[in-house]
C-alpha cells in the first residue's frame, strides 16, 4: 500500500509568511493528489485536486505542485483564517497531517 | 446546494452495533462513489469504506468483516452498519462523495459535518 508522509508535522508561522508543506509518497503515484484544510471541530475542506487545480472558491494564495513522489502545498501569504491542519490524499490514503499554528 | 448530513452516532458498549446514516441533497448518492472517512480524537483522517456507483463495495482492513456500507436510492441516503465495535472505532465519522474522473484517482468532496461514535463501557 502507498503511504503518504507529510513534512513538517507541525509548523509555527506568522501572518504574511510564505508556507510550504510537502507530501511524499512511498512510491511513484499519479498526479491525482488532493489537499484538504481542516479547522477544529469542522469537516475537512477540499483545497486542491489533481496536484495543482484550485477548488472553486479557494483563495489564490493557495497553490499546489509536484509529481511522482513529491508534492507541495504553498500558501503565499498566510492569513489568520489559514491556521488549521492540512492533509494530502491519494486514492484511499491520507497523509498524517500538518498543523499550522500562529507564531 | 449540495449537502450531506450524518446522523446515528452515539455511545455504544464494546461489542455493540450502530448504524450511521448520511442524507444527501442536491446530488444523487447512487450515481456517485460514496465513502465514509473517520477521525479518532486528536488523530488524522482514515478512510473506512466506499460504495461505487455500480454497487461494489470496499473496506479498510481495520473494519473489514465488521462494517457494511450500503445506500437507499429512493431515500438518497448512505449508511454504515457497524458491528462488533471496539474502543479503537471511537471517532468522528464523516460521509463524503469521492469524485472520480480518471483511473489515476480522485478526491473527496463534499463532506458532511460528521457524527461522533464513542465505544466505551
Amino acid at each position: 500500500d502507498i503511504q503518504l508522509t507529510q513534512s513538517p508535522s507541525f509548523l509555527s508561522a506568522s501572518v504574511g509568511d510564505r508556507v510550504t508543506i510537502t507530501c511524499r509518497a512511498s512510491q511513484g503515484i499519479s498526479s491525482y493528489l488532493a489537499w484538504y484544510q481542516q479547522k477544529p471541530e469542522k469537516a475537512p475542506k477540499l483545497l486542491i485536486y489533481a496536484a495543482s487545480t484550485l477548488q472553486s472558491g479557494v483563495p489564490s494564495r493557495f497553490s499546489g505542485s509536484g509529481s511522482g513522489t513529491e508534492f507541495t502545498l504553498t500558501i503565499s501569504s498566510l492569513q489568520p483564517e489559514d491556521f488549521a491542519t492540512y492533509y494530502c490524499q491519494q486514492w484511499w490514503t491520507f497523509g498524517q497531517g500538518t498543523k499550522v499554528e500562529i507564531k | 446546494e449540495v449537502q450531506l448530513v450524518e446522523s446515528g452516532g452515539g455511545l455504544v458498549q464494546p461489542g455493540g452495533s450502530l448504524r450511521l446514516s448520511c442524507a444527501a441533497s442536491g446530488f444523487n448518492v447512487s450515481s456517485n462513489y460514496m465513502s465514509w472517512v473517520r477521525q479518532a480524537p486528536g488523530k488524522g483522517l482514515e478512510w473506512v469504506s466506499v460504495i461505487y456507483s455500480g454497487g461494489r463495495t470496499s473496506y479498510a482492513d481495520s473494519v473489514k468483516g465488521r462494517f457494511t456500507i450500503s445506500r437507499h436510492t429512493s431515500k438518497n441516503t448512505l449508511y454504515l452498519q457497524m458491528n462488533s465495535l471496539r474502543a479503537e472505532d471511537t471517532a468522528m465519522y464523516y460521509c463524503a462523495s469521492y469524485y472520480y474522473d480518471s483511473p489515476e484517482g480522485g478526491w473527496f468532496d463534499p463532506w458532511g459535518q460528521g457524527t461522533l461514535v464513542t465505544v466505551s463501557s
